[in-house]
C-alpha cells in the first residue's frame, strides 16, 4: 500500500540550530514527494516538491530536501532555524496526482 | 489573489444535523479535493474531482457527499452529522495536468459535532 510516514511527532530545536525532519515513503514506483507547512489556524503551504532529476531540492524559506531512493526517504532540512519556522510540517506523496497521501505531521517548536 | 476559499471557517453542529461546506477556487483548476485533518492523523482524502461533473471517492468518503456542477465550486455535504466528523476540513485544487502541479489549499473549516 502507498504510504508516507513521518516518524517524529514533535521536535524542539533552538533558534539558529539546524533542523532535519524525517519522511519515509512506501510506493511501488518512485513517487512524487512534497513538503508542506501549516502555521496555526492556517492552510497548508507548499515548501518544495520532488519529481525527478536532482535529488536535492531547494524550496522556499531556506528549506531543502533530499530524495534518497536507497533509504526511501525525503528528509527536510534547514541550516539555521528561525522562531517563525515553528509550525506543523507535512510530507506528502502521490503516484497519480489524483490521490495524495500525507504523513501524520511533525510539530516543530523553536526555543529562543 | 483569492485562491481557494472555504466557508464557513468555524461551525458547531448537533448530531443528526446537515450542512454544506463551501469551496470555491478562482484559478480555473480542474482538480479539486476535500481532506479532513484529525489530530495526529495527518490529512485523509474524502472526495476528489477531476473536472465539472466528475467526482470520485477518496480514503474516507463515508458520511459525506460532493457535487461538481461548475469548475469553480466543490461543496462538501454532511447529511447526518456524527461526532466522528468533528475535524478540520481542507479544500484544495490543482490544475491537474499530471502530478507536477502544485496543490493549493484553503485555510480550513473547523467543524465540531456535539
Amino acid at each position: 500500500a502507498q504510504s508516507v510516514t513521518q516518524p517524529d511527532i514533535h521536535i524542539t530545536v533552538s533558534e539558529g540550530a539546524s533542523l532535519e525532519l524525517r519522511c519515509n515513503y512506501s510506493y511501488g514506483a518512485t513517487p512524487y514527494l512534497f513538503w508542506y507547512v501549516q502555521s496555526p489556524g492556517q492552510g497548508l503551504q507548499l515548501l518544495l516538491k520532488y519529481f525527478s532529476g536532482d535529488t536535492l531540492v531547494q524550496g522556499i524559506k531556506g528549506f531543502e530536501a533530499e530524495f534518497k531512493r536507497s533509504q526511501s526517504s525525503f528528509n527536510l532540512r534547514k541550516p539555521s532555524v528561525h522562531w517563525s519556522d515553528a509550525a506543523e510540517y507535512f510530507c506528502a506523496g502521490t503516484n497519480t496526482g489524483n490521490q495524495f497521501y500525507f504523513g501524520t505531521g511533525t510539530s516543530l517548536t523553536v526555543i529562543p | 489573489n483569492a485562491g481557494v476559499t472555504q466557508t464557513p471557517k468555524f461551525r458547531i453542529l448537533k448530531i443528526g444535523q446537515s450542512m454544506t461546506l463551501q469551496c470555491t477556487q478562482d484559478m480555473n483548476h480542474n482538480y479539486m479535493y476535500w481532506y479532513r485533518q484529525d489530530p495526529g492523523m495527518g490529512l485523509k482524502l474524502i472526495y476528489y474531482s477531476v473536472g465539472a461533473g466528475i467526482t470520485d471517492k477518496g480514503e474516507v468518503p463515508n458520511g459525506y457527499n460532493v457535487s461538481r456542477s461548475t469548475t469553480e465550486d466543490f461543496p462538501l455535504r454532511l447529511e447526518l452529522a456524527a461526532p466522528s466528523q468533528t475535524s478540520v476540513y481542507f479544500c484544495a485544487s490543482s490544475s491537474g495536468q499530471g502530478v507536477r502541479n502544485t496543490i493549493y489549499f484553503g485555510e480550513g473549516s473547523w467543524l465540531t459535532v456535539v
